[in-house]
């Protein structure tokens, strides 16, 4: 059974300039989580999914992050402008519904902003 | 607020010796408590987890935690690790809803 998969692997852009992330989780689960983990720290999630609604995007910095869900599937996540303490790894997981059950994780993105 | 400390940001250790990685947590009402690895470039895997019952727990791969709520900890323990071992372990503590506070992590490095 294939992982939850996430692309682009790495990414470097200048800073002010958009960015895209994109998340698509295991067949069959229902909540899909993104998490910003910074260098030296442990992950933090900005936004959880239930199917395509999104229920907790309390720390999602909405000025400039946003992110949808479309058909309750794949994921994109996205900043625009990106500045440069966006630096860090973007992480997709999922769970077949959600806690307690067992969250999946993706292998992030790396984004550098320069 | 809550938080989840682990002890020790980096471990050395020889192949075949035991290890243990230290996590505390700041409040033992209603705590879920998880220990997930990740490997060079790869996503965190589930190690083991704890919801309710046996405060000894045993995951994947030979590790096991134990669960102290007096002390509000949740050590890993392995009693022999493999150079494959080699990794980065993150424990994270659930306050009684679906949200996930993870701990900055311990780097563990065997030398053969």
């Amino acid at each position: 059974e294939a992982g939850v998969v996430q692309s682009p692997r790495y990414k470097i852009i200048e800073k002010k300039q958009p960015v895209a992330f994109w998340c698509n989780p295991i067949s069959g689960h229902n909540t899909l989580y993104w998490y910003l983990q910074n260098l030296g720290q442990g992950p933090e999630l900005l936004i959880r999914y239930e199917n395509e609604e999104a229920v907790d995007d309390s720390q999602l910095p909405k000025d400039r992050f946003s992110a949808e869900r479309l058909k309750g599937v794949d994921s994109t996540l996205k900043i625009q402008p990106a500045e440069l303490g966006d630096s860090a790894v973007y992480l997709c997981a999922s769970s077949i519904t959600g806690f307690p059950d067992t969250q999946y994780f993706g292998p992030g993105t790396r984004l550098t902003v320069l | 607020a809550q938080s989840v400390t682990q002890l020790d940001s980096q471990v050395p250790v020889f192949e075949e010796a035991p290890v243990e990685l230290r996590c505390n947590y700041s409040s033992s009402v209603s705590v879920y408590l998880f220990w997930y690895v990740q490997y060079p470039n790869q996503g965190l895997q589930l190690l083991l987890k704890y919801l309710s019952g046996s405060t000894l727990v045993k995951g994947i791969n030979g590790f096991e935690a134990e669960f102290n709520k007096s002390q509000t900890s949740f050590h890993l323990r392995k009693p022999s690790v493999h150079i494959s071992d080699t990794a980065e372990y993150f424990c994270a503590v659930s306050w009684g809803d679906y949200k996930l506070s993870f701990g900055a992590g311990t780097t563990v490095t065997v030398r053969a």
